[in-house]
């Protein structure tokens, strides 16, 4: 069965430095990763996605993710955090048909002025 | 535009009460999801459907019911079996054999 695990439950950055949030995945085929941001009460929209093309994906609003078969992991990164970043982000794991997706438990990033 | 609408937004229940959330996609999808929210637990899959009347449980179906008459509709029903009903509650939709998942707005259920 597939799984993610983020790594911090909670981030909280300055604005303008940089942004880390930690995906870890365990999968026994390919899989498919996506990152999706939700703000509050509000529902999700797809950052990115990997389907096993490139291994660096470039997403929405200059987020980009690394594919790390070695390490299994899909963190989340952004050279300079905007205030607007601040929301919940769920990395997430597709089953092999793309049917189902299984869902982090997610990181919340806050950003100071 | 094409999109998913949740209605209502905010839903107040009595324990003990069944209650419907409405689901509805003009975007010619033909899956359909129900995903529960809870704080620190991600979402979770409560029943999911491929095809019209046919939809199968998720990882936590016990207390909710669906139906999937229409393509563009997927009520979920949490009725009183449900034993903690309160969370936020998403729909999503996606074409066949296509990772372009499309989620609504939510609706939070909130028993009182």
């Amino acid at each position: 069965a597939q799984s993610v695990t983020q790594l911090d439950s909670h981030v909280s950055v300055s604005e303008g430095t940089p942004v880390l949030l930690r995906c870890n995945y365990s999968s026994s085929y390919s899989p498919s990763l996506f990152w999706y941001v939700q703000h509050p009460n509000k529902g999700l929209q797809l950052l990115l996605k990997y389907t096993s093309a490139a291994t660096l994906v470039k997403g929405i609003n200059g987020f980009e993710a690394e594919f790390k078969k070695s390490e299994t992991s899909f963190h989340l990164t952004k050279p300079s955090a905007h205030m607007s970043d601040a929301a919940e982000y769920f990395c997430v794991v597709s089953d092999r048909n793309l049917n189902k997706l299984v869902f982090g438990a997610g990181t919340i990033l806050r950003v100071k002025s | 535009d094409g999109g998913i609408t949740q209605s209502p937004k905010y839903l107040f229940r009595k324990e003990g009460q069944n209650v419907t959330l409405s689901c509805e996609q003009n975007l010619n999808h033909d899956a359909m999801y129900w995903y529960r929210q809870d704080p620190g637990q991600g979402l979770r899959l409560i029943y999911y459907s491929q095809i019209v009347n046919d939809f199968q449980k998720g990882d936590i179906a016990e207390g909710y019911s669906v139906s999937r008459e229409k393509k563009e509709s997927f009520p979920l029903t949490v009725t009183s079996a449900q034993k903690n009903p309160t969370a936020f509650y998403l729909c999503a939709s996606k074409p066949d054999r296509n990772y372009g998942y499309t989620f609504g707005s939510g609706t939070r259920l909130t028993v009182v």
